[in-house]
């Protein structure tokens, strides 16, 4: 079957540094998307990544290991506005989104 | 201008009843989607649909119908309302191209339509 798994919660500090794993499953793979989703909002697009390695993009960054099923998101310099919940979703050969339940990032002052 | 939009914000009503949700999108996209996310957050998608094709969730009851009276418009009709469709309901259009381009599958999502049925 088709799975994400990445972790319910993770707690960080303010300036600090946090990298939120994802593994995937999928029949077929046509890319991993990252989106952020703020408490009563809509998802909103961070990055995706279909070959291996790091896309860099300001404070957020996204990593793919396509022969391990696994990606990062790494937020550097944290800030309270980057408390929200990160989505991992992978896309299958039928370009069909397979969405993980998210990871909600708390973080302190 | 919002990319995507959907109508209404909130919306609260009786089991049994039927409701639709409208959304529209003015980005041009091919291809929409209707999602529901429930009490723990997670999105489970309902439809996907182009002018080519519609697919649907097996498990989404009968119920539910997508309507798309043309390619920047998909609507949600919900038939005899029960509680535990209470979720927010998001909307969203990504360009098809199966993929052959970066980001060229990236969905936008709309504001989402809260559901309450009581």
């Amino acid at each position: 079957g088709q799975n994400i798994d990445q972790p319910t919660e993770m707690t960080a500090t303010e300036g600090a540094i946090v990298q939120i794993n994802c593994t995937y499953q999928t029949s077929g793979f046509n890319g991993l998307f990252w989106y952020q989703q703020h408490a009563g909002e809509a998802p909103t697009f961070l990055s995706y990544n279909v070959l291996d390695g790091l896309e860099e993009k300001g404070r957020f960054s996204s990593f793919l290991s396509r022969s391990k099923g696994y990606s990062y998101l790494l937020l550097k310099e944290l800030q309270m506005k980057d408390s929200a919940s990160y989505l991992c979703a992978a896309m299958d050969s039928n370009y069909q989104l397979i969405w993980g339940a998210g990871t909600k990032l708390i973080i302190k002052p | 201008d919002t990319a995507v939009s959907q109508t209404p914000k909130y919306l609260v009503t009786q089991m049994g009843n039927d409701k639709s949700i409208k959304c529209e999108q003015n980005l041009g996209h091919d291809t929409m989607y209707w999602y529901k996310q429930d009490s723990k957050k997670f999105l489970k998608i309902m439809f996907s649909y182009n002018n080519k094709e519609l697919i649907i969730n097996e498990t989404v009851p009968n119920r539910f119908s997508p309507k798309s009276p043309d390619k920047a418009h998909l609507n949600l009709h919900i038939n005899s309302l029960e509680l535990g469709d209470s979720a927010v309901y998001f909307c969203a259009s990504s360009q098809e191209g199966e993929g052959t381009a970066v980001y060229q599958e990236t969905q936008y999502f709309g504001p989402g339509t809260r559901l309450l049925v009581l």
